[in-house]
């Protein structure tokens, strides 16, 4: 069973609309949760990070998270073509442990 | 304040031959990444030093890949001899020391290596 799981896509949303990334993990003492943008031939560059259950906000980003439910998501709002890329979920599973997913690709169209 | 610096940006050597790669992290970092990245899959952690500590090398092919990290700060990474599915992007990164925002992980540009 793979540790952190995404939908690999590529998810597909018109420009302005919001476009919904989501993770799950199965590792329930993990604290720390993060999302990383990479864009083709590019190098992951770190956009949210989330560490308390609900909601965490940053411009048109939005990270979810639910312990519970071991779910953390991250929503863009009013997409851009510029939103095109990968993004990977990171998990950290306790000291120094960090599980990367292995990223949702997700088109915005002009 | 300088990000992670990694060289060479590009390499294609042939198998059976050896490679190395360089990482400079961010000053202040204690804790320094080394992934392997294979396009379409998310990075894969190699290793992973604290200061000049090992934390985990659980997925090192330790048959033909090698990491120091020297005096705590920058690091090398080499591969003798490579092999074709060696070719991948072998991304740095380095984080703080502690909890929370200090396991935010920044990367370098990566090296891309082919090998043919």
């Amino acid at each position: 069973q793979k540790e952190v799981e995404q939908n690999s896509g590529p998810l597909s949303v018109p420009e302005g609309a919001i476009a919904s990334l989501n993770c799950t993990y199965s590792d329930r003492v993990s604290q720390s949760f993060f999302w990383y943008r990479q864009y083709s031939g590019k190098s992951p560059e770190l956009i949210m990070s989330i560490y308390s259950n609900g909601d965490k906000e940053d411009g048109r980003f939005t990270a979810q998270l639910n312990k519970a439910s071991q779910y953390v998501s991250l929503l863009i709002r009013d997409s851009q073509p510029s939103d095109s890329a990968t993004y990977l979920c990171a998990v950290n599973t306790g000291g120094f442990k960090t599980i990367f997913g292995a990223g949702t690709r997700l088109f915005v169209k002009a | 304040e300088a990000g992670v610096a990694q060289s060479p940006r590009y390499k294609i050597i042939e198998k059976r031959q050896s490679v190395a790669f360089w990482c400079n992290p961010i000053s202040g970092h204690a804790t320094l990444y080394w992934y392997q990245q294979i396009l379409g899959q998310g990075p894969k952690l190699l290793i992973q030093f604290q200061n000049n500590g090992v934390v985990d090398d659980s997925q090192l092919p330790k048959d033909r890949f090698s990491a120091e990290r020297l005096k705590g700060v920058d690091s090398t990474l080499k591969i003798q001899p490579a092999k074709l599915e060696d070719s991948a992007v072998y991304l740095c990164a380095s984080s703080g020391y502690g909890t929370g925002d200090s396991y935010e992980q920044y990367f370098g540009p990566g090296t891309r290596l082919t090998v043919t």
